[in-house]
């Protein structure tokens, strides 16, 4: 199937870690994708793993990948008010990103 | 260097009506695909163009329609208009080949269509 799931809302304190987390169905990606969407725009890439990395680093974001649960989990560190946006995991699969259904983070100070 | 451009941002049309389009990519971009962003459905993907040329195309009505000029400008088509046809349509943009590598995808800020 082409399902990715995520949960729909995450709310932090400014200065605290979040962690979102997705869940996909099939095991065949090879790239998996984190986008950024604040509103009114259109979606920002934050990164992307290929299927055979655990963990990818990248300034204040940590990307880590069990290929066995098919889980993948997006960690900010240092979250500010501007982190607050929607969150969307995606997998490259048949010609095409299958994204999830977002999480939207909510930083208060 | 420029990014994903899409126009018009923002426009209303009503039931039966069509409506275009357009999308600039990135210089250099040869492969542009369409998403259309809705609510209730979440981010679809509608179809891809690489060199001219449709290479996927998502579960989408014949309504909906594209094409892909020899400059890689893409524009997307939707005939006979729907109140569920609102929705952001986005257009991403890649050098690579689809299937080939990271396929790395950047995204225009969408063009919002409200039918009425």
């Amino acid at each position: 199937g082409e399902d990715v799931e995520q949960s729909l809302f995450l709310s932090v304190r400014e200065g605290d870690s979040s962690v979102i987390n997705c869940t996909y169905t099939d095991s065949s990606s090879t790239y998996l994708y984190w986008y950024k969407q604040e509103p009114g725009a259109g979606l920002q890439l934050l990164t992307y793993i290929f299927s055979n990395m655990d963990m990818k680093q990248d300034q204040r974001l940590t990307v880590l990948l069990n290929k066995k649960d098919k889980h993948l989990s997006l960690r900010i560190a240092d979250t500010q008010t501007g982190d607050s946006a929607i969150y969307f995991c995606a997998r490259w699969g048949f010609q095409k990103l299958v994204f999830g259904t977002g999480t939207r983070l909510l930083v208060s100070p | 260097k420029a990014g994903v451009t899409q126009t018009p941002r923002y426009l209303i049309k009503t039931r039966g009506q069509q409506v275009t389009l357009s999308c600039s990519p990135i210089s250099g971009h040869r492969s542009v695909s369409w998403y259309q962003q809705t609510p209730g459905q979440g981010l679809q993907f509608l179809f891809e163009y690489f060199s001219e040329t449709q290479r996927n195309k998502g579960n989408f009505p014949g309504r909906f329609s594209g094409r892909q000029f020899s400059n890689s400008r893409s524009e997307m088509n939707v005939s006979t208009l729907e109140l569920g046809d609102s929705a952001l349509y986005l257009c991403a943009s890649s050098l690579e080949r689809p299937g080939s590598g990271a396929n790395v995808l950047t995204f225009g800020a969408g063009s919002r269509l409200t039918v009425l």
